[in-house]
């Protein structure tokens, strides 16, 4: 099965730093990779994705990059804010068809931003 | 829009007592639903998955179970808790015809003492 490793598991930037969070993932067959954040004590919410079929994607202040040769994708945020500090999940997924896939998600990255 | 509720919040249940979490998901139809565990500080792991009514899947043994009486109803049960039963449970849904996108809800924060 997919195997997804998250680095670091703690950041902790200064406020209007940039923070990178790094994940690889062993099945080259994956072909989509969500980005989770969770603040404490509340479920993890989407804040963006990419499919297999694109490098890059920006959204505001965050930005996924995806390499397949290497098989790992990174999470950039920029001008980090102290409501940034939350836990960080990647997650791969390969998508067979219609209702035929499965997230494998990686151990998690606490962000800490110090004002 | 969609929306999934999950309750209760938090919930302190004795050793051995039965447990009944509840998850229902509004603005869609035929949702894949999950339930996920999470011990404190530690990543998501995926407890049991669900693809319509009456169909569930396991993903690890243990001393938990899974009912979906409804199409859009998600229950967690238990008959005696132990005390590895502790932890931040997750329900989960996707859309049925895939794109691995999963929405979670708030969670429910289990203490077995």
């Amino acid at each position: 099965g997919e195997n997804v490793e998250q680095h670091p598991s703690t950041l902790s930037v200064q406020e209007g730093d940039s923070a990178v969070i790094k994940c690889t993932y062993s099945d080259s067959a994956s072909n989509y990779f969500p980005w989770y954040k969770q603040e404490l004590g509340k479920g993890p919410q989407l804040i963006i994705d990419i499919r297999s079929n694109v490098g890059e994607k920006k959204d505001q202040r965050i930005a996924v990059t995806l390499n397949k040769t290497a098989k790992h994708f990174s999470l950039h945020i920029t001008e980090t804010q102290p409501e940034d500090s939350a836990v960080y999940f990647c997650a791969a997924s390969i998508l067979r068809g219609a209702n035929d896939y499965k997230l494998s998600f990686g151990a998690g990255t606490t962000v800490t931003v110090r004002a | 829009s969609q929306t999934i509720h999950q309750w209760p919040a938090t919930l302190v249940q004795p050793v051995g007592s039965p447990l009944s979490l509840e998850c229902t998901v509004e603005g869609t139809s035929n949702p894949n639903l999950y339930w996920y565990r999470q011990a404190a500080g530690r990543g998501l792991q995926l407890l049991f998955y669900s693809v319509g009514i009456g169909q569930i899947s396991s993903e690890v043994p243990q001393n938990l179970s899974a009912s979906r009486p409804q199409d859009r109803q998600f229950i967690l049960s238990s008959k005696k808790l132990l005390l590895s039963d502790s932890g931040f449970y997750l329900c989960a849904w996707s859309v049925w015809t895939g794109d691995g996108k999963l929405f979670f809800g708030s969670g429910t924060q289990l203490s077995v003492l």
